[in-house]
Formats: C-alpha cells, structure tokens, sequence
C-alpha cells in the first residue's frame, strides 16, 4: 500500500541535544510538509518542500531546518530543542494542485 | 488569531444517531475545506471535502454543508457507529496562498456510545 511512513513514532532527546526525524513516502508525491502539533492545538505548518523547492513558514523558528535529499525522503532536524519543542510531529505529502494531504502517523518528541 | 475555529472539544452521540460538528473561519478567501479524522496514534486521514463554488458534499454516511454567508460549515454523519470515534480537524484553503497552505482548526473528539 501507498503509503507515508515516520520514524521513529516516539523521540526522547535531552535539552539542546540536536535530533533528526524522518518521512519517507511511496505515494511519489511532490510536496512534503511538515507540521507540529502540540497538545490539543491544530497542527501548524512547519515549512514545506514543492520538489526540491524549499518553503518555510514566516514564523518557524530558526532552530528548524529540513531536508529533502531525494523524492521520497525528508527530513526535520531541531538544531536545539527545547522544552517548548516537544510535541507531536507529522510529515504529509501531496501532489502539485491537490489540497488534501496524505498523513504520515507522526513522531511524538520528548525533551527532557 | 485563529482563522479556523471548532468551538466544540468534545462531542458524545448514541451509536445510530447523527453526529453534527462544526467549524467556523474567519478568512474570506478560503475556498476549499477538508475534513480529515484522526485516530489516536495515527496521522489524520482525508474525510471530505468541500469547494466554495458549493454548499453542500455527500460521501455515504458523510455530508459536509458550507454557508457562505455565515462562514461556517458542518460535517453530518448519519448514522453514526462506535468506528466513528476519532478527533475530527476542519481545514481550509487559502486561494491567495496556493494549494500547499491549509489552516487547521483544534479539533473536535467527537465520542460515539454504543
């Protein structure tokens, strides 16, 4: 089955330890997102990349980057997290003119 | 500012019977709206969706009413069952924004009692 698949599903990283979470996608869709979602809150958008275009929202912080080494890849790496940064992160993809997402089933990030 | 607002958090229906949730927006330039569900550990899976052009989307069990005028849409589910259990988001499309932005509102739980 198509599909978009996150790991790893839980991250434990202490204070200011960098920590990379992974997408990857059989789906071969262009446009990959990512999105946080903290408790009870609606998912925010993080950046996304159409291709091999990158596109970050005006208020992500710094402290986020992401890459996309190929179609089926990308990745979100947190240079610094901190406590304010654990939360649930999912990775979506789309095809060029689609507005529905396909969903990924998240990585929930623990700072301790 | 929230642009896409679920004013419910939580919703209980009778296995059988229907199950209304809501979601109010802000920006009059959205024009397209999804509803995705949401099981726990789980991404949110596309439900339904919406074009403004519009004021009605039926899906089997599922119906989705948007009023314009009053910048609100309803999700109808008819008749509802125990799988229907999951967290309900209302997402919109800016068309200023292009078809990668969607504003998601905080969801509904939406609890279906057998």
């Amino acid at each position: 089955d198509a599909m978009v698949i996150q790991n790893p599903r839980y991250q434990v990283t202490q204070f200011g330890k960098p920590v990379t979470l992974s997408c990857s996608q059989t789906l071969n869709h262009n446009v990959m997102y990512w999105y946080q979602q903290k408790s009870s809150q609606a998912p925010k958008l993080l950046f996304h990349y159409y291709d091999k275009d990158f596109n970050n929202e005006a208020d992500t912080p710094d402290n986020f980057q992401s890459r996309r080494p190929n179609t089926s890849f990308c990745f979100l790496d947190i240079r610094s997290p901190g406590l304010g940064d654990a939360a649930m992160y999912l990775c979506a993809t789309s095809s060029s003119g689609l507005a529905s997402k396909f969903f990924g089933p998240g990585t929930r990030l623990t700072v301790l | 500012d929230q642009q896409v607002k679920q004013n419910s958090p939580s919703l209980s229906v009778q296995e059988g019977r229907i199950s209304i949730l809501n979601c109010d927006y802000t920006n009059s330039m959205f024009d397209y709206f999804l509803w995705y569900k949401k099981y726990p550990a789980e991404g949110p899976t596309f439900l339904i969706s919406i074009s403004s052009i519009k004021d009605k989307n039926e899906d089997g069990r599922f119906t989705v009413f948007l009023n314009k005028s009053a910048k609100h849409l309803s999700l109808h589910i008819v008749p509802s069952q125990p799988g229907d259990s999951a967290v309900y988001f209302c997402a919109a499309r800016d068309s200023g924004a292009g078809s990668y932005q969607l504003t998601f509102g905080k969801g509904t739980k939406l609890s279906v009692i057998p």
